[in-house]
């Protein structure tokens, strides 16, 4: 199976400043999205970047994929405290696999 | 967009007994369907896929005849935790993909407490 396994694990930054995480994972994928969980609650889809795209923004979001590496890195700019969440990466292929997550703070 | 409901949200049971968890997708139709179990501050472990109309496609670890999963139609699949034991007490979501945009979308999420 493939996993994205996602660093820092744990991130902790100030409210304005930018979250940077990165994601890495085995196997081939077709795309890459990432997703937000709020403590016990569901996932939300944030953004998907496909695996020939290198680079695509959403609002203050920024991922790229660099599918050489097999890596992905997921930027928030302008954080605010309701940023603070978990982040996990997941390619898509045969099969879904999440990596441990980037457990984010955002501190007023 | 689209929506994957996931009911109930929360449920309690008596161990020995068993609990189903719905999965329904709301406004797009799913012919995969996958569970997953979560525990506090880890990441999300994958059970098994859905297929509809066929068998579920099971981890490894996960046994099938304690989590049954039914995908009767294309917007609904459900996980029957049989013979509830403390132990498998957990967050379980589901999630589905819709068709050929390769999305995937999750539920909220079931907390299932076993007494």
């Amino acid at each position: 199976s493939q996993q994205g396994e996602e660093d820092p694990q744990a991130l902790s930054i100030q409210e304005g400043e930018n979250a940077t995480m990165n994601c890495s994972y085995k196997t081939s994928i077709n795309n890459l999205q990432w997703y937000r969980q709020n403590s016990g609650r569901g996932l939300v889809h944030l953004i998907l970047i496909r695996s020939n795209e290198r680079e695509k923004h959403s609002g203050r979001l920024r991922v790229t994929l660099d599918t050489s590496k097999k890596s992905s890195s997921l930027l928030i700019t302008a954080s605010r405290a309701a940023d603070t969440a978990s982040y996990f990466c997941l390619g898509t292929a045969s099969k879904l696999t999440f990596g441990t997550g980037t457990r984010l703070q955002v501190t007023l | 967009g689209a929506v994957v409901s996931q009911h109930p949200s929360r449920v309690i049971c008596k161990s020995g007994t068993s609990v189903k968890i719905e999965c329904r997708s709301l406004d797009f139709q799913a012919t995969t369907m996958f569970w997953y179990r979560q525990f506090p501050k880890k990441s999300l472990m994958l059970m098994a896929t859905s297929n509809e109309g066929s068998k579920a496609t099971y981890e490894q670890g996960v046994e099938k005849d304690k989590f049954l999963i039914n995908h009767a139609s294309l917007t609904l699949s459900t996980l029957t935790v049989t013979s509830a034991h403390p132990e498998d007490s957990s967050f379980y979501i589901c999630s589905a993909i819709q068709g050929n945009r390769n999305t995937i979308y999750f539920g909220e999420g079931s907390w299932l407490t076993v007494v």
